[in-house]
C-alpha cells in the first residue's frame, strides 16, 4: 500500500486565488480526517469525513474554506480566496475502526 | 477541550539515555495514542492505549495511562540519534476515531 497520498506537496500562490488539496486515503479506511500544522497553533482539526460523509466541521476556519469526499478514495480541501494567514502545512490522515491514523506527507502552503 | 498537553516542551538527550514525555488531558478517553514527526515529515503512529489498559510496551517503546490522573507517559528507552523528533499524544473521547493532538515534546538525541 503506498499509505495516504497527498497533492501537491508544495504549493505557492498569489492572495485571492483558489487552491486545492488532494487526497488520497488508504483502502478500507473509512474516516478521513484534514488538519493544519502551524508554529503558533500545532495541529487543528479541520473537518472529517466517515464513510465519505462531513460528520464534523467545526473546525474549519471561515466560509472560504470547504472541503469534499465524492467517493471512498479521495477528497478535497479547498480555499478560496486564499490569504497569506492559510500559509501552512495541510495533513491528510485517514483510519480504519480502532485503528491509529495514517498521516500523508503534507501539502506546504505558501501564500503571498 | 479534551486537547493533549505535553510536557516538557522540548528534551535534550545523549544517544543510549532514556526519554520520558508525559501528556495530561483534560476529559474522559477511549484512548490515548502517541505520534512521532520528522523534520519536514507527516505524523507516524507509534502506539495506542485504551483507556482500561495501564501500560503497553511496542519494542524500545513504553506507554503509561493513569485515567485517575488523566495523564500518559511515553518512555523511550535506550535513545538513538534516529528517535530525534517531535512527539505527539493524541486523545479520542467520543469513539468516533477524532482525534485531538496536543502541542509536542521536540526530542533531541545527541550522538
Amino acid at each position: 500500500d503506498a499509505g495516504v497520498i497527498q497533492s501537491p506537496r508544495h504549493e505557492v500562490t498569489e492572495m485571492g486565488q483558489e487552491v486545492t488539496l488532494r487526497c488520497k486515503p488508504i483502502s478500507g479506511h473509512n474516516s478521513l480526517f484534514w488538519y493544519r500544522q502551524t508554529m503558533m497553533r500545532g495541529l487543528e482539526l479541520l473537518i472529517y469525513f466517515n464513510n465519505n460523509v462531513p460528520i464534523d466541521d467545526s473546525g474549519m476556519p471561515e466560509d472560504r474554506f470547504s472541503a469534499k469526499m465524492p467517493n471512498a478514495s479521495f477528497s478535497t480541501l479547498k480555499i478560496q480566496p486564499s490569504e497569506p494567514r492559510d500559509s501552512a502545512v495541510y495533513f491528510c490522515a485517514s483510519t480504519g475502526i480502532s485503528d491509529g491514523y495514517t498521516f500523508g506527507s503534507g501539502t506546504r502552503l505558501t501564500v503571498v | 477541550s479534551q486537547q493533549g498537553e505535553e510536557d516538557p516542551q522540548a528534551l535534550s538527550i545523549q544517544e543510549g539515555e532514556n526519554a520520558t514525555m508525559n501528556c495530561s488531558y483534560k476529559t474522559s478517553i477511549n484512548n490515548l495514542q502517541w505520534y512521532r514527526q520528522n523534520s519536514g515529515r507527516g505524523l507516524v503512529h507509534l502506539i495506542l492505549i485504551r483507556s482500561n489498559e495501564r501500560e503497553k510496551h511496542s519494542g524500545r517503546l513504553r506507554v503509561t495511562l493513569d485515567t485517575s490522573k488523566k495523564s500518559s507517559s511515553l518512555l523511550i528507552t535506550a535513545s538513538r540519534a534516529a528517535d530525534t523528533a517531535s512527539y505527539f499524544c493524541a486523545t479520542d473521547g467520543s469513539n468516533t476515531g477524532k482525534l485531538i493532538f496536543g502541542q509536542g515534546t521536540t526530542l533531541q538525541v545527541k550522538p
